[in-house]
């Protein structure tokens, strides 16, 4: 069974541009994640969807992220524009059902690296 | 208040060592509980889901009590290869079932 995809696994910017980073869940996986994990921190949920529709936001700036789940299967996660403290590994995730519990596994993606300078 | 907290460790064990990782969360309206090991610049992997009544696989052992929101993972016999970040996991915060992470314990096992 194929994994979760992200794209690109690396990315380096300069503050203030803007990034979009790209996510394929696992094929059926009604629920898609994305988190943000710093340097020596835990990942942090950014966004959840549901299919297409979204069921928690109350994490993401949304002064400059932006996410979108168009068909309810890839995702894109984008940030307009970039802050130093955005350096991080954003991670992609998903899980067969709505969201998670001991029966249901969320499985993640390799991430994508991001770095501003 | 974090929602889950950890020590972060780092942990610098030996061989054939037993070492026991701890967690308490703050909401006790959480539902599901699990450890995950992340790698060195690698994704998250589920280790295994904490049930109320404990739950062994192998080496590892993990214990839930809800009264004192407290999560445990022991892994005993340790191996070069279980060294990683070990991450205490929530969820059924806020009713929408994602993951809430701990910050990880950072395991080292030394030969």
């Amino acid at each position: 069974e194929a994994g979760v995809a992200q794209s690109p696994r690396y990315k380096i910017i300069e503050k203030r541009q803007s990034v979009a980073f790209w996510c394929n869940p696992i094929s059926g996986h009604a629920t898609l994640y994305w988190y943000q994990q710093i340097l020596g921190q835990g990942p942090k949920l950014l966004i959840q969807f549901q299919n297409n529709g979204v069921v928690d936001d109350s994490q993401l700036p949304k002064d400059r992220f932006s996410a979108e789940r168009l068909k309810g299967v890839d995702s894109t996660l984008k940030i307009q524009p970039a802050k130093l403290e955005d350096s991080a590994v954003y991670l992609c995730a998903s899980s067969a059902r709505q969201g998670v519990s001991v029966n249901t596994e969320a499985f993640f993606g390799q991430g994508t690296r991001l770095t501003v300078v | 208040r974090k929602e889950v907290e950890q020590d972060p460790g780092p942990f610098n064990v030996p061989e054939g060592a037993t070492v026991a990782f701890n967690c308490t969360y703050s909401n006790s309206a959480s539902q599901s509980f699990f450890w995950y090991r992340q790698d060195c610049r690698k994704e998250p992997k589920l280790l295994m889901s904490v049930y109320s009544s404990g739950n062994e696989d192998g080496r590892f052992t993990a214990q839930l009590n809800r009264a004192s929101q407290y999560i445990s993972l022991l892994i005993r016999d340790s191996k070069l290869s279980d060294s990683a970040t070990y991450l205490c996991v929530v969820s059924g915060l806020m009713g929408a079932n994602n993951l809430f992470f701990g910050t990880g314990t950072r395991l080292t096992v030394i030969p």
